[in-house]
């Protein structure tokens, strides 16, 4: 089946860095990628849409300046989440939906996650 | 706008009893039906879905029925293993690969042996 790979698994950081996140799908192209937050014991709030060749799309409230998505080629796009403070800290996921020939239905694949610690 | 609710957690329960996990609901048109399940420090992994009307999704002993009279995507499985321990959530989107996908609030089920 369809596979996204996302790297690192586990970053920590110091406070005032920046840090790059990157989600890649590895046997399919994907137009369109999905970047979520999960914060300890909730679920899954979407940050932004990244389309490859356009700026993203960003949902209410969050900081497309802090939160920094570049989607550079069909299996690749990329979160930086920039001058990051402890607040920032958190599980970061992506995910991408294939495209099916006949534009049928298809399922999401999610990264293995990015555990981000802001010291 | 499209919105999921899924009951409340965490559950617990024994090692072989049914498990039910409510999830409802609201959406224009007709729009594809999911659950994801989420293992300890892991990413989501889709455990079974649905794309119309009274279909019904399976996948290692979990059954959900896609009711649209409901409004509802209900999880089951008859017996439950302490493997099954994880957060499971239900979510829903349109059949596009550029539509993004709304999930509920997430379920957390731990099996006790």
């Amino acid at each position: 089946g369809a596979v996204v790979s996302q790297h690192p698994s586990r970053v920590i950081c110091k406070s005032g860095t920046s840090v790059k996140i990157e989600c890649r799908s590895l046997d399919f192209q994907a137009t369109t990628m999905f970047w979520y937050r999960q914060f300890p014991k909730k679920s899954l709030m979407l940050m932004a849409t990244s389309n490859e060749g356009s700026k993203a799309t960003y949902e209410q409230g969050v900081e497309k300046d802090k939160f920094l998505i570049n989607h550079a080629s069909l299996t690749l796009s990329t979160l930086t989440v920039t001058s990051a403070h402890p607040e920032d800290s958190s599980f970061y996921i992506c995910s991408a939906r294939p495209q099916l020939r006949d534009r049928g239905h298809t399922e999401a694949f999610f990264g293995q996650g990015t555990r981000l610690t802001v010291v | 706008g499209n919105s999921v609710t899924q009951m409340e957690g965490p559950v617990t329960l024994s090692e072989e009893a049914f498990l039910t996990i409510n999830c409802t609901y609201t959406a224009t048109g007709y729009p594809s039906l999911f659950w994801y399940v989420q293992y300890p420090g892991e990413g989501l992994q889709l455990l079974l879905k649905a794309t119309k009307a009274d279909d019904k999704g399976s996948n290692k002993g979990f059954e959900a029925t896609y009711r649209k009279e409901t409004t509802s995507f209900h999880l089951e499985k008859g017996s439950v293993q302490v493997s099954d321990s994880a957060v499971y959530f239900c979510a829903l989107s349109r059949y596009s690969s550029a539509s993004k996908i709304i999930f509920g609030s997430g379920t957390r089920l731990s099996i006790r042996p």
